[in-house]
C-alpha cells in the first residue's frame, strides 16, 4: 500500500502527558500537511511543510504543539502538556507539489483522547 | 480568504433517488474546488476537483458536481444513491497557491433502503 499512513491510529492519554505523532507520506510527495477534526466539523488546517521547511502555521497551532519533517520524509506532530481539548482526529495529508492542481491525498488519521 | 458553507448537515435519500449535497464557498481568488468521501473509520477521499477547466466534474462513483461562479455553488449530485454512498462528504476549497484546504462543516448522509 503506497498511501499516506499514520501512527499511532488511537492515542489515549491523560491530562498533562506529551504525545507524538507519525505520519508517512506517499514516496516522494513535497507537501505535507496536519488538519485536525473535530466531531462534527470539516478539517482545520493546522501545518503545511513543503520538503523540511514549514513554511505555514495555523493560529490553532499553540506553543504547545511543534510539527516537524526531518530531511523531508516522514513528520511528526507532538503536543505538550495535552488539554481536553486536544481531543480530537488528526489528520495527515501529502500531495506532490508539483502540476495545475494539487489535491491533497489524507492518511487514515489519529485519534486522540484526553482524559 | 476562502470559506465553504455546506448547507444541511444531514441529508437522507431512499435507495435509487437522486442525491444532492450543497455546497457554497467564498474565495478571493479563482478557487479550486474538491469533494472528498469519509467512510468510518477512514481518511478522506477524494471524489471529484474543479480546476477551472469544464464546469462541470465528474468524478468517483457515478458523482458529479458543477461549477457556477455566479452562484458561488459547487454542489455535489447523483442520479441514483447506492447503500454504498452512506457516508459523510466535505467540500473543500483552495486558494492558488494550494497551501492549506478549508474544509465545510460536512453532510452526512444516509441512504434508506
Amino acid at each position: 500500500d503506497t498511501g499516506v499512513s499514520q501512527n499511532p491510529r488511537h492515542k489515549i492519554t491523560k491530562r498533562g502527558q506529551n504525545v507524538t505523532f507519525r505520519c508517512d507520506p506517499i514516496s516522494e510527495h513535497n507537501r505535507l500537511y496536519w488538519y485536525r477534526q473535530t466531531l462534527g466539523q470539516g478539517p482545520e488546517f493546522l501545518t503545511y511543510f513543503q520538503n523540511e521547511a514549514q513554511l505555514e502555521k495555523s493560529r490553532l497551532l499553540s506553543d504547545r504543539f511543534s510539527a516537524e519533517r526531518p530531511k523531508g520524509s516522514f513528520s511528526t506532530l507532538e503536543i505538550q502538556r495535552t488539554e481536553q481539548g486536544d481531543s480530537a482526529m488528526y489528520l495527515c495529508a501529502s500531495s506532490p507539489g508539483q502540476g495545475a492542481v494539487d489535491e491533497q491525498f489524507f492518511g487514515p488519521g489519529t485519534r486522540l483522547t484526553v482524559l | 480568504a476562502q470559506s465553504v458553507t455546506q448547507l444541511g448537515s444531514h441529508v437522507s435519500v431512499s435507495e435509487g433517488a437522486l442525491v444532492l449535497l450543497r455546497c457554497n464557498y467564498s474565495s478571493s481568488v479563482p478557487p479550486y474546488l474538491f469533494w472528498y468521501v469519509q467512510y468510518p473509520n477512514q481518511g478522506l477521499q477524494l471524489l471529484l476537483k474543479y480546476t477551472s477547466a469544464a464546469t462541470l466534474v465528474k468524478g468517483i462513483n457515478g458523482f458529479e458536481a458543477e461549477f457556477k461562479k455566479s452562484e458561488t455553488s459547487f454542489h455535489l449530485t447523483k442520479p441514483s444513491a447506492h447503500m454504498s454512498d452512506a457516508a459523510e462528504y466535505f467540500c473543500a476549497v483552495s486558494g492558488n497557491n494550494f497551501n492549506k484546504f478549508y474544509f465545510g462543516s460536512g453532510t452526512k448522509l444516509n441512504v434508506k433502503p
